[in-house]
């Protein structure tokens, strides 16, 4: 079946420091892939997400590209903050399955000042 | 409602007994989903439904769990004879019928099955 793999965490970085998570995927359709966020105490919230080859994603200083050929969904951030300390999924869903949505095992993030 | 609201939020019940989680989509989105999240996993899909029907049960771990939707709107999602395995955070989603729409997620029921 479907599954998603992401690095495992905590990761802990000094604020201002480079992020990258990575996440492979495998998949039996064409997927659309996601990346969500879940900061302390809130629900699960869309971060960012590409739907076909090639196509990157970015948010809030977030960026991951669709990479078919590595089957990977890598989460980077130049310059990462306090306030982005949460758990990030990685999550892909296909059209044909009803898009319902296949999550990895989520990374911590905490990030120091 | 502005979001997708579950309720409740939290909810301690003893082995064996019935619960029902309830989840209120965002209005007009015709497609509803509950998943499950245990402790240090992502959220794990229970179940589809495209209006009033079960598009897709497929990820229910078996017959003591049922979920209804009955008229398109509002879910239930029900738990006979709970055990303290089924203990987890309960997401309900909500999303419009465009194939590209984005799920937006309620924020979920505790349940502790003590």
């Amino acid at each position: 079946g479907d599954s998603v793999t992401q690095m495992e965490g905590p990761v802990t970085l000094s604020e201002e420091a480079c992020l990258t998570i990575n996440c492979t995927y495998t998949a039996t359709g064409y997927p659309s892939l996601f990346w969500y966020v879940q900061y302390p105490g809130e629900g699960l919230q869309l971060l960012l997400k590409a739907t076909k080859a090639d196509d990157k994603g970015s948010n809030k200083g977030f960026e991951a590209t669709y990479r078919k050929e590595t089957t990977s969904f890598h989460l980077e951030k130049g310059s990462v903050q306090v306030s982005d300390s949460a758990v990030y999924f990685c999550a892909l869903s296909v059209l044909e399955y009803g898009n319902k949505l296949v999550f990895g095992a989520g990374t911590i993030l905490r990030v120091k000042s | 409602g502005a979001g997708v609201s579950q309720t409740p939020s939290n909810k301690v019940t003893e082995k064996g007994k019935y619960v029902e989680l309830r989840c209120d989509p965002i209005s007009g989105h015709t497609a509803l989903y509950w998943y499950r999240q245990s402790l240090g996993q992502g959220p794990e899909f229970l179940i589809y439904f495209q209006g009033t029907g079960a598009a897709d049960d497929s990820g229910l771990p078996n017959d003591r769990f049922f979920a209804v939707r009955p008229e398109g709107s509002v879910s239930t999602l029900k738990i006979q004879r709970t055990e303290r395995g089924d203990s987890a955070v309960y997401l309900c989603a909500s999303r419009s019928q465009s194939a590209s729409a984005e799920a937006f997620f309620g924020q979920g029921t505790r349940l502790t099955v003590v």
